[in-house]
């Protein structure tokens, strides 16, 4: 059976700091991988997604960014933390789009909380 | 651009009451429809899921939701809630030429004892 792994589970950082977020997907091949972020009141924001190794597709301007440097792997990351940057990450993986396969499979997700 | 309205942020309902939370969805094509739960401080879990067929489909926990072509609506209803089903649902839509999934802003559901 597939699973999902994200971690980790919770993170306090200061501002103006790096962050790593790391995910991984096993039991599966050639997933597409998502970032999400998800603020109080605004429901959940894609922030990134990719359907292979190397490709990443970037749906909103800001610090953060993506990478998938193995098939199941995916890793959201930013040089310089904001306050902003604070919220719950959610990734998640789907076979590919285009059939009934394109429902999300979704990590626990990472709490950040940047002061 | 795919987009998703839950037009109420909250809703509370008694428990055995029936209940439907309101989608509306914005998609050029055919849309791919969703419907998500998700527990406090908890990832998401689906809970049903349209591709195509028929337009009233069943999911788990005893949730339903019907596909409105012309409305443009995916509501999901229950016919009695139970105190367990609080939680905040998300609708999401997708389809055949994106890969992208994309969600609204959720509603959160309370249940009076």
């Amino acid at each position: 059976s597939q699973t999902i792994h994200q971690w980790p589970a919770t993170l306090v950082q200061p501002v103006g700091s790096p962050l790593s977020l790391e995910c991984t997907v096993e039991g599966t091949s050639n997933p597409n991988l998502y970032w999400y972020r998800q603020a109080a009141g605004r429901g959940l924001q894609l922030l990134f997604y990719s359907v292979g190794i190397g490709q990443i597709s970037s749906e909103v301007p800001q610090n953060l960014s993506a990478s998938r440097p193995q098939d199941r792997q995916f890793i959201l990351s930013s040089k310089k933390l904001l306050l902003s940057d604070s919220g719950f990450y959610l990734c998640a993986w789907s076979r590919l789009a285009g059939g009934p396969g394109g429902e999300l499979f979704f990590g626990e997700g990472s709490r950040l909380t940047v002061l | 651009a795919q987009s998703v309205t839950q037009p109420d942020i909250h809703i509370t309902v008694s428990e055995g009451a029936s209940l439907e939370l309101r989608c509306n969805y914005s998609y050029g094509a055919t849309p791919y429809l969703f419907w998500y739960v998700q527990s406090p401080g908890q990832g998401l879990q689906l809970l049903l899921k349209y591709f195509s067929g028929d337009t009233l489909v069943q999911g788990i926990k005893g949730f339903e939701a019907e596909f409105k072509r012309s409305q443009s609506s995916f509501n999901l209803r229950k016919p009695s809630v139970h105190w367990s089903d609080a939680a905040e649902y998300f609708c999401a839509v997708g389809g055949r030429r994106d890969d992208k999934i994309i969600f609204g802003k959720g509603t959160r559901l309370h249940i009076l004892p």
